[in-house]
């Protein structure tokens, strides 16, 4: 079975730091990580993914996330927050290539302080 | 591209009486869409996995027979809650994958309000 945790729930900064959301999965075989973003009472929005290749990449509005095989690991990272980037953020899993679901984190609520 | 639109934004209805939700695929062709549910700052909760042209595929603890899906073509799903009760108010999301392959993202629709007076 494929599983994701964010073990933070919440994440606060200051705007202009940097914004670290933490992710780990677990899966059998390699696995496709995706990042997700939500704004209040809307679906979600596609941030960044990983499939192969070189371990960290890079995606939406700045934001990058980091794959670490060693550690299960795909944590989304973005040099310096912004006010707007307060939301709602999912780690996602895929690991079975013939299935598109999605194993979706908790979630984790970043808030961004002025 | 890859816009997936979901009507209606929002609804209020009376207990009793049954909802429809669409979630279209405006500029490619969906061969799966998801159908989800998610509590106010909770994770998405996955109720079943729709293909077109066949029977719905729901997780378990989800009524099949209270939350109707149907996939008639490769752009349109539905979701009929029936005989809907106050408990099944929440924000339901579809999702649609199209066909770029097991690497691409899932599309998703902005939800849905679902409020039962």
């Amino acid at each position: 079975a494929q599983s994701v945790a964010q073990p933070e729930d919440q994440v606060n900064v200051a705007e202009g730091n940097p914004l670290t959301v933490k992710c780990t999965y677990s899966v059998s075989g390699n696995p496709y990580l995706f990042w997700y973003v939500q704004y209040p009472n809307r679906g979600l929005q596609f941030l960044l993914k990983y499939i192969t290749g070189d371990n960290l990449v890079k995606g939406s509005y700045g934001f990058e996330a980091e794959f670490n095989k060693s550690q299960t690991s795909f944590h989304l990272k973005k040099p310096s927050a912004l006010v707007s980037d307060s939301a709602l953020y999912f780690c996602a899993v895929r690991a079975l290539y013939n299935d598109y679901k999605l194993s979706f984190g908790a979630g984790t609520t970043v808030t961004v302080r002025a | 591209g890859a816009v997936v639109s979901q009507h209606p934004s929002w609804v209020i209805c009376k207990s009793g009486t049954s909802v429809k939700i669409e979630c279209r695929s405006l500029d490619f062709q969906a061969t799966t869409m998801f159908w989800y549910r998610q509590f106010p700052k909770q994770s998405l909760m996955l109720m079943a996995t729709s293909n077109e042209g066949s029977k719905a595929t729901y997780e378990q603890g989800v009524e099949k027979d209270k939350f109707l899906i149907n996939h008639a073509s490769l752009t349109l799903s539905t979701l009929t809650v029936t005989s809907a009760h106050p408990e099944d108010s929440s924000f339901y999301i579809c999702s649609a994958a199209g066909t770029e392959g097991y690497n691409s993202p899932l599309h998703f629709g902005n939800g849905t309000r679902l409020t039962v007076t």
